[in-house]
């Protein structure tokens, strides 16, 4: 079964360093996302992507946070520099189009990030 | 693992009785929703969806209700399994093209 890899699954990293994820979507889909996730709290939505472009990055601090999808396929998530606040689970997430209607979104397992 | 949902309400339920998980939504523009299942340390897992132009649909024990001039969405589980244990996600979208927003999510805990 098709699945949306991430990686690393774990990452602790020191403040004001530079930490970078890896997102592959599933096959052919054209919509991918990124989301924050607080202990306790709903996925919050970073970055959106359709194909190569960005859709909706309204929330995404964008002084320390960049986001690229350069083929339209995986995509990458940084963040430069890291602040302890920035501790949370980064999900992504792809969907597909059937003609112009969404579908659901499967998400990855996610990466935890520890900043210290 | 870790616990998710540390201050999300939470529904406690005993074995193989029915659960009822409700959503309020915020945007009227938004035309279809999705219920996720979130475990801990896991990325949200795929339930059920809706359309707009349905007020219900069933899945294998699952159901999604839908009422739209209340903003109003809720999941209905079935025979409530020890496994059905997880954070319970509504999300809402349109289904052209704008963002997936989830709301607060529900623990649901299930007695043996």
């Amino acid at each position: 079964e098709a699945e949306v890899a991430q990686s690393p699954r774990y990452k602790i990293t020191e403040k004001s360093q530079a930490v970078a994820f890896w997102c592959d979507p599933i096959s052919g889909h054209a919509t991918l996302y990124w989301y924050r996730q607080i202990l306790g709290q709903g996925p919050e939505l970073l970055v959106q992507f359709q194909d190569e472009s960005v859709v909706d990055d309204s929330q995404l601090p964008k002084d320390r946070f960049s986001a690229e999808r350069l083929k339209g396929v995986d995509s990458t998530l940084k963040i430069q520099p890291a602040e302890l606040g920035d501790s949370a689970m980064y999900l992504c997430a792809s969907s597909s189009l059937q003609g112009t209607l969404n579908t659901e979104a499967f998400f990855g397992q996610g990466t935890r990030l520890t900043v210290v | 693992g870790e616990s998710v949902g540390l201050h999300l309400p939470t529904l406690s339920v005993q074995e193989g009785d029915n659960s009822i998980i409700n959503c309020a939504y915020s945007n009227s523009a938004s035309d279809y929703f999705i219920w996720y299942k979130q475990e801990s340390g896991k990325g949200p897992q795929f339930i059920i969806d809706i359309r707009s132009n349905m007020d219900k649909r069933q899945g294998q024990r699952v159901t999604v209700l839908l009422n739209k001039t209340v903003k109003h969405l809720s999941l209905q589980i079935a025979a409530t399994q020890p496994g059905d244990s997880a954070v319970y996600f509504c999300a809402e979208n349109s289904e052209y093209g704008n963002k997936l927003v989830f709301g607060a999510g529900t623990i649901l805990r299930v007695k043996s």
